[in-house]
């Protein structure tokens, strides 16, 4: 089964600073189809998990342009170019190439 | 709009059962996989199973396998999780997802304990 690790653990930035959190997995997550399914997820205080970034780098429309998403085979990235209050929560990266599916532990970003 | 609505949660005795639903709308059912992800209290996010579009492939995590069972109704733009012989371990919120997280349910709390 693949594993997924995420770090660090904890964030603790003022709001404008940039922020890095990686996810490793023990196997390249480029599947049969030339895709690759990492995604990124956002759980803010209290609520539902929220969707941020699809394969590796895509997007979703109403995800904000300082979110970003790098990286290939077994090694990614989610960078926040300057953080904002509302980026507080816990966000965890989700792959979805093989089966079983596997979440990284999540990282938890604090707002100083 | 794309919504996901879970129901079916509760408190119930170890190796009770319960089922889960989640009614979905806003987009053509039939075309997504589907999948039920679940947070213990105070932990991270758990993949449980997934079912592919048409139903006709299911997948669980090893510690679910036997127990649960994923399915669906495209019918009725419903997907559905059968949990059996539930354990304490089993306690959790439920959501439902489409895709690999493309969008979520609100959750539904399930509680196991005597």
């Amino acid at each position: 089964d693949v594993v997924m690790t995420q770090t660090p653990v904890s964030l603790s930035l003022a709001i404008g600073q940039p922020a890095s959190i990686s996810c490793k997995s023990s196997q390249s997550l480029l599947g049969t189809s030339g895709k690759t399914f990492l995604n990124w997820i956002l759980q803010r205080p209290g609520q539902s998990p929220k969707r941020l970034i699809y394969q590796v780098s895509k997007l979703y429309s109403e995800v904000p342009d300082r979110f970003s998403g790098s990286g290939s085979e077994t090694e990614f990235t989610l960078k926040i170019s300057r953080v904002e209050a509302e980026d507080l929560g816990v966000y965890y990266c989700w792959q979805g190439t093989h089966f079983p599916h596997a979440f990284g532990s999540g990282t938890k970003l604090e707002i100083k | 709009e794309v919504q996901l609505v879970e129901s079916g949660g509760g408190l119930v005795q170890p190796g009770r059962s319960l089922k889960l639903s989640c009614a979905a709308s806003g987009f053509t059912f039939s075309n997504y996989y589907m999948a039920w992800v679940r947070q213990a209290p105070t932990k991270g996010l758990e993949w449980v199973a997934s079912i592919t579009n048409s139903g006709g492939s299911t997948y669980y995590r090893d510690s679910v396998k036997g127990r649960f069972t994923i399915s669906r109704d495209n019918a009725k733009s419903t997907l559905y999780l059968q949990m059996d012989s539930l354990r304490s371990e089993d306690t959790a919120t439920y959501y439902c997802t489409r895709d690999v997280g493309g969008y979520w349910g609100q959750g539904v709390m399930v509680t196991v304990s005597s």
